[in-house]
């Protein structure tokens, strides 16, 4: 069985600062691996995927995450915060390619401060 | 990017009667639908897979004669919670694929269903 843990519900910035959300992975395939991110009262939308080309992937609106296997890990940074980046956050998994039978992780909220 | 909506955003209902859900591809087709439960703090579940015209496939757990499924068009699956109970009040996502699951899924915004 696959699942994600994401480490903090919450996570606290201030503008202009680091993000760092955290996303460790546990599958016995080769994963694919996902973030997402909810804004209130909206869908989940994709921000960046791992299919097993280049370790380092690049998103939308700045976000990055890089897949360590080493570490079984899939962090999702951005090198400075903005306002508009407060949502919620989840990071997901799937052995079977595509988007099938995604496996979510509990979630992590950002909140950006002033 | 394509557009998924889902009806009604919330809704409250009595205990023992039946609610239903709507998903809708707004500007695509889907061919395969997915829905999701997410109970507080927890992540989301994937419930089953529908494939237009043909049965849903429910994941290990789920009742599908509780949770019935249809995906009768490219355009519209619904999720019927059936002889609804408290312990089913709990936020249903659904997302929609072109081909099978194999390009991006989107989302709907979900729907808060609960039951007194």
């Amino acid at each position: 069985a696959q699942s994600v843990t994401q480490l903090g519900s919450h996570v606290s910035v201030s503008e202009g600062a680091l993000v760092l959300l955290r996303c460790n992975y546990s599958s016995s395939v080769p994963p694919y691996l996902f973030w997402y991110v909810q804004y209130p009262n909206q869908g989940l939308q994709l921000l960046l995927k791992y299919t097993s080309a280049a370790t380092l992937v690049k998103g939308i609106n700045g976000f990055e995450a890089e897949f360590k296997k080493s570490e079984t890990s899939f962090h999702l940074t951005k090198p400075s915060a903005h306002m508009s980046d407060a949502a919620e956050y989840f990071c997901a998994v799937t052995s079977f390619g595509g988007f099938q039978k995604l496996v979510f992780g509990t979630g992590t909220r950002l909140l950006v401060s002033p | 990017g394509a557009v998924v909506s889902q009806h009604p955003s919330w809704v409250i209902c009595k205990s023992g009667t039946s609610v239903k859900i709507e998903c809708r591809s707004l500007d695509f087709q889907a061919t395969t639908m997915f829905w999701y439960r997410q109970f507080p703090k927890q992540s989301l579940m994937l419930m089953a897979t529908s494939n237009e015209g043909s049965k849903a496939t429910y994941e290990q757990g789920v009742e599908k004669d509780k949770f019935l499924i249809n995906h009768a068009s490219l355009t519209l699956s619904t999720l019927t919670v059936t002889s609804a109970h408290p312990e089913d009040s709990s936020f249903y996502i659904c997302s929609a694929s072109r081909q099978g699951g194999n390009t991006e899924a989107f989302f709907g915004q979900g729907t808060r269903l609960t039951v007194v």
